[in-house]
């Protein structure tokens, strides 16, 4: 089965600077990968994803994230925070093509410091 | 495409009373999710349909929560008789292929009193 863990429950960045924020997964099998976005009183909106192809995959809003296997890892980063990023960020697994399930991290809040 | 549509938005409920909570998937997803997401468990899967059959109902807590998918437009979730710890922002997400991810919708926010 697989899991996500996301590092850190809530990260604080400055307005300008860089935003990273880490998502780890395990899977038996090659992995589905997508960052979810939740602004406050909302759902979850769909930011970027990962299934097959370039590693580097860019999303809405500026962000984009890596998929590195060999560390097991999809980071989520963005250039420049801008106070409108505030929200919490979820990072989710899928074990490729053979389910139709997603497996969501604890999620990061992520704040603004303008 | 007016995404995922849930209905109520917010639910206040006297404990011991039934609730039920509403979704409308998008048109050609054949996938719809039900979670549930609090502050101590984050988002928990409860119930997935795939053409309308319920195939993985694993993760609902009690015999109190039902869900139905009677057509590929209207799914309900129920909980009878409803607790204090029911309370929680349930939503409803559609998908057609997991590729593809899933399109949530706004949630359901229920207060059980």
């Amino acid at each position: 089965a697989q899991s996500v863990t996301q590092l850190g429950s809530h990260v604080s960045v400055s307005e300008g600077a860089l935003v990273l924020l880490r998502c780890n997964y395990s899977s038996s099998v090659p992995p589905y990968l997508f960052w979810y976005v939740q602004y406050p009183n909302q759902g979850l909106q769909l930011l970027l994803k990962y299934t097959t192809g370039a590693t580097l995959v860019k999303g809405i809003n500026g962000f984009e994230a890596e998929f590195k296997k060999s560390e097991t890892s999809f980071h989520l980063t963005k250039p420049s925070a801008h106070m409108s990023d505030a929200a919490e960020y979820f990072c989710a697994v899928s074990d490729g093509a053979g389910s139709y399930q997603l497996t969501f991290g604890k999620g990061t809040k992520l704040s603004v410091i303008p | 495409d007016a995404g995922v549509i849930q209905s109520p938005r917010h639910e206040v409920t006297e404990m011991g009373q039934e609730v039920t909570l509403r979704c409308k998937p998008i048109s050609g997803h054949d996938y719809l999710f039900w979670y549930r997401q609090t502050m101590m468990r984050g988002l928990e899967l409860l119930i997935y349909f795939n053409n309308n059959v319920p195939i993985d109902d694993s993760g609902m807590p009690e015999d109190r929560f039902s869900a139905k998918m009677p057509n590929a437009s209207f799914s309900t979730l129920k909980i009878q008789p409803s607790e204090p710890r029911d309370s929680a922002v349930y939503f409803c997400a559609s998908s057609p292929l997991v590729k593809g991810g899933y399109t949530f919708g706004s949630g359901t926010r229920l207060t059980v009193v």
